[in-house]
């Protein structure tokens, strides 16, 4: 079985501010991707980044960075120097177990007050 | 454009109504998904398929049907068995390439009356 754990229901900033959403994974298999999606309030969910289980290597897209730890099981996400249109609904998926499922964590409401 | 294309963005329904919510694509993805979203919820797969004229049930499939007879169609009909359709739908679809990453449509949102 595979499990994805958001525990942040709702996260509210001041604009400027830095901001990580975490996520924590479960997983049997030793091969997984794991992905960030953004759903803003017009609803469809915007694919941010995918990870798989052999690259541990941060990464860092403008404002965005993402810190995945084997270890601890955990893919969290940053935004660095928050925006209003960053205001969404932030989303943490697994893929494993041969990939035809993907599970999705039930994720972090944004909130960036101007 | 490539993408994946849902219609109608929002179906009211009446009650013992079935209704079809439609979804295409044009990326040439072998796989297919329809996931169902409640207000303030994750999502929860209803039916995915891998490949034309087979598909599986996902978490939540009583209530809904899917046919796969085209690779870039797969539409998702609500029947009346289905309790309390009331919610977002998602259609997605997936590739061999990038690395099994998961392309969504904009939404169809369904509202019974």
């Amino acid at each position: 079985a595979q499990k994805v754990t958001q525990a942040q229901t709702e996260i509210s900033v001041v604009e400027k501010e830095d901001v990580t959403l975490d996520c924590v994974y479960e997983t049997r298999d030793t091969t997984y991707y794991l992905f960030w999606y953004k759903q803003p309030p017009s609803g469809e969910l915007v694919f941010l980044i995918r990870r798989n289980s052999f690259d541990e290597q941060n990464e860092i897209s403008g404002r965005y960075s993402w810190n995945f730890q084997k270890s601890t099981s955990s893919f969290n996400f940053t935004i660095t120097a928050s925006q209003v249109v960053d205001s969404a609904v932030y989303f943490c998926a697994l893929n494993s177990g041969g990939y035809q499922k993907v599970t999705f964590g039930t994720g972090t409401k944004l909130q960036v007050i101007p | 454009d490539g993408g994946i294309t849902q219609s109608p963005k929002y179906l009211f329904r009446k009650e013992g109504q079935n209704v079809t919510l439609s979804c295409e694509q044009n990326l040439n993805h072998d796989a297919m998904y329809w996931y169902r979203q409640d207000p303030g919820q994750g999502l929860r797969l209803i039916y995915y398929s891998q490949i034309v004229n087979d598909f599986q049930k996902g978490d939540i499939a009583e209530g809904y049907s899917v046919s796969r007879e085209k690779k870039e169609s797969f539409p998702l009909t609500v029947t009346s068995a289905q309790k309390n359709p009331t919610a977002f739908y998602l259609c997605a679809s997936r590739g061999d390439s990038g690395g099994n990453t998961i392309y969504f449509g904009e939404g169809s949102w369904l509202t019974v009356v």
